[in-house]
This record gives C-alpha cells, sequence and structure tokens, in this order.
C-alpha cells in the first residue's frame, strides 16, 4: 500500500533563517505532488505542485521553493523565512492517470516562525 | 474560477445529534467531490467522495449526496460521537496543467459534547 511520510512533525525557527521540509510517498511511482499550507484559522492553500522529476509549478508568489529531486521526494525550501510562513504544511500525492484519484496528505509539519 | 463555500463554524452538538454540514459548489464541468476530515494536530483524512451526480458517498456513518442541480455536496451523520470532533473540510477536484487541484472550502470545526 501507499504511505507519505512528512518530517520534521514540528518546527520553530527564528526569522531570517532557512527552512526544508521533507516529504517521500512509498509503494507508487510517478505520482502527482502537491504541498498546501494552511494558515491559523484559515482554509487551505496550495503553493506547489509537481507531475514529475525537476518539474514545479507555483500557485502564488511567494518566499518559498520546491525542488522534486527524485520521483517520490518532494522538498519545499527557503532561504529566509518570514514571520507570515508560520503555518501548517502539508503534503500530499495522487496517482497521475485517474483524474477522480483524491489527494492523500501526509500528517503534516506545523511551523512557527519567531 | 472554481470555489467551494461551506457553512460557517464552529459547530457544536450533543452527541446523537443529527449532523449537517453545508457544501455548495462553483465549477465549470462537474467535477469530483471530497469529504476530508482533520483530527487536532493531524493531517487531513478522506473521509467520503463522489465522482459523478447522483452519486451518495458515506464512510463511517457519514453521507453526501452529489446534487448537480442545486451544485451541493452537504455532509450528515445521524448520530454523532464525540470522537467525531473535528474540522471538516468540503473539496472538489478539478484538472489543472497535466495534474489535479484540490479546491477546499474555509472548513468547518464540529464540537461534539458528551
Amino acid at each position: 500500500s501507499q504511505t507519505i511520510h512528512q518530517w520534521p512533525a514540528t518546527l520553530v525557527q527564528p526569522v531570517g533563517s532557512p527552512l526544508s521540509l521533507e516529504c517521500t510517498v512509498e509503494g507508487t511511482s510517478n505520482p502527482n505532488l502537491y504541498w498546501y499550507r494552511q494558515a491559523a484559522g484559515r482554509g487551505l492553500q496550495l503553493l506547489f505542485y509537481s507531475v514529475g522529476i525537476g518539474q514545479i509549478s507555483s500557485e502564488v508568489p511567494q518566499n518559498l521553493s520546491a525542488s522534486r529531486p527524485q520521483d517520490r521526494q518532494f522538498i519545499l525550501s527557503s532561504k529566509k523565512l518570514l514571520l507570515s510562513d508560520s503555518g501548517f504544511y502539508l503534503c500530499a500525492w495522487t496517482g497521475g492517470s485517474s483524474y477522480n484519484s483524491p489527494l492523500h496528505f501526509g500528517n503534516g509539519t506545523r511551523l512557527t516562525v519567531t | 474560477g472554481d470555489s467551494v463555500t461551506q457553512m460557517e463554524g464552529p459547530v457544536t452538538l450533543s452527541e446523537e445529534a443529527f449532523l449537517t454540514i453545508n457544501c455548495t459548489y462553483t465549477a465549470t464541468g462537474y467535477p469530483s467531490l471530497f469529504w476530508y476530515v482533520q483530527y487536532p494536530g493531524e493531517g487531513l483524512q478522506l473521509l467520503l467522495k463522489a465522482t459523478k451526480a447522483d452519486d451518495k458517498g458515506s464512510n463511517k456513518g457519514f453521507e453526501a449526496t452529489y446534487r448537480k442541480e442545486t451544485t451541493s455536496f452537504h455532509l450528515e451523520k445521524g448520530s454523532v460521537q464525540v470522537s467525531d470532533s473535528a474540522v471538516y473540510f468540503c473539496a472538489l477536484l478539478q484538472p489543472w496543467g497535466g495534474a489535479q487541484k484540490l479546491v477546499f472550502g474555509q472548513g468547518t470545526r464540529l464540537t461534539i459534547n458528551p
């Protein structure tokens, strides 16, 4: 069966420090991968998605970037964190072949920028 | 663009009460519809789905019917339990740049009191 792993689970970082969040998927190949952010008391916002290695699409301009160095690895990064980057970051995957396939989410990373 | 509107929370009910959380959507075409649940401190879990008009998704006593004529996908449960306390998200799936994109409602926080 397929599983998705995200780490770390929680992170406290000072303003201006770099960020690297990692997500890996097991049990499937060539998944579509996603990063969503959930700000406190708000809904979910799609940040990035990827349909293949090295292919990244960004939904909104921001202080973050994403990379997909391997088929089942998706990384969210920042060179210098802002206070507004605080939130709950969720990685998700879906099978690329079926239009109706739901997204499956990891357990998330809670990031607090101080 | 496509959008999802959920009833505003928070919703507080007593155990064994009947639950309805309203969800309506705006979309071109006929997207697949989903309900996700987020328990405290966790990621999102797929609760149920419906991929075409008049489909009924069901899981763990929850049900929702895809109503094309009213563009709705209301979540219902006949008798809620304390363990149902969580945030519930309605979402639609749309094709997006070779992948799929989930568009979420704002979420409805549900609290069940014993």
